[in-house]
């Protein structure tokens, strides 16, 4: 069964400094992997996904993830946080095969300094 | 207009009554699913369906039941509403490509039972 921990439940941040949300999956295969994010009172809008390839991804808003196989970690990054990237932020394993579904992680919540 | 709507987006009842919530796509897509959010859990699968004629049981299935009425209308209802059933319920598409899937939400319904 696949699984996903997101060790940070909340983390804060000054505007204008880097961040890095972890992300670390267990999958007895190739992993399809997301980062979503909820804005408040929002539904989840995809971020950016890593199904093979380049592993470094780019996404929307500025993140960008790197995939680490060695290390079973997914995590994302943004150079410079906007006060506009308070949410809450999740990252997901798909399966692929028949079911494809998707398993979550708890989420990390992200707040941003002035 | 929304691509993945739902209704109501909030609502409330008491124990005991049946609770039906809607979604509605215009993506086209075949795959629909409906997940539920409780704070420190990330999001969980209740159920999907790959296409109208097939229905399928996610993680908690237990206490709801579906109803897939045409391509773009997946209908999750709770049959006889419990308080732990307070939670926020989200809808999601995805069109089959390739290996996995990349899945949409809607903006979820929050439901609270008294």
């Amino acid at each position: 069964a696949q699984s996903v921990t997101q060790p940070d439940i909340h983390i804060t941040v000054s505007e204008g400094a880097s961040l890095e949300l972890r992300c670390n999956y267990s999958y007895g295969a190739t992993p399809y992997l997301f980062w979503y994010v909820q804005s408040p009172g929002q539904g989840l809008q995809l971020l950016l996904k890593y199904f093979s390839g380049d592993t470094l991804v780019q996404g929307i808003k500025g993140f960008e993830a790197e995939f680490k196989r060695s290390q079973s970690s997914f995590n994302l990054r943004k150079p410079s946080v906007h006060w506009s990237d308070a949410a809450e932020y999740f990252c997901a394993v798909g399966a692929s095969g028949s079911a494809r579904q998707l398993t979550f992680g708890s989420g990390t919540q992200l707040t941003v300094l002035p | 207009d929304a691509d993945v709507t739902q209704t109501p987006r909030n609502r409330i009842t008491k124990t005991g009554k049946r609770i039906m919530l809607e979604c509605s796509q215009t993506k086209g897509h075949d795959r629909m699913y409906w997940y539920r959010q409780d704070p420190g859990l990330g999001l969980r699968l209740i159920y999907y369906s790959f296409d109208v004629k097939d229905i399928n049981k996610g993680e908690i299935s237990d206490g709801y039941s579906v109803s897939r009425q045409a391509q773009a209308k997946f209908s999750l209802s709770l049959e006889s509403a419990i308080p732990n059933q307070t939670a926020l319920y989200f809808c999601a598409t995805s069109d089959a490509q390739g290996l996995t899937d990349t899945q949409y939400f809607g903006p979820g319904t929050r439901l609270t039972v008294l």
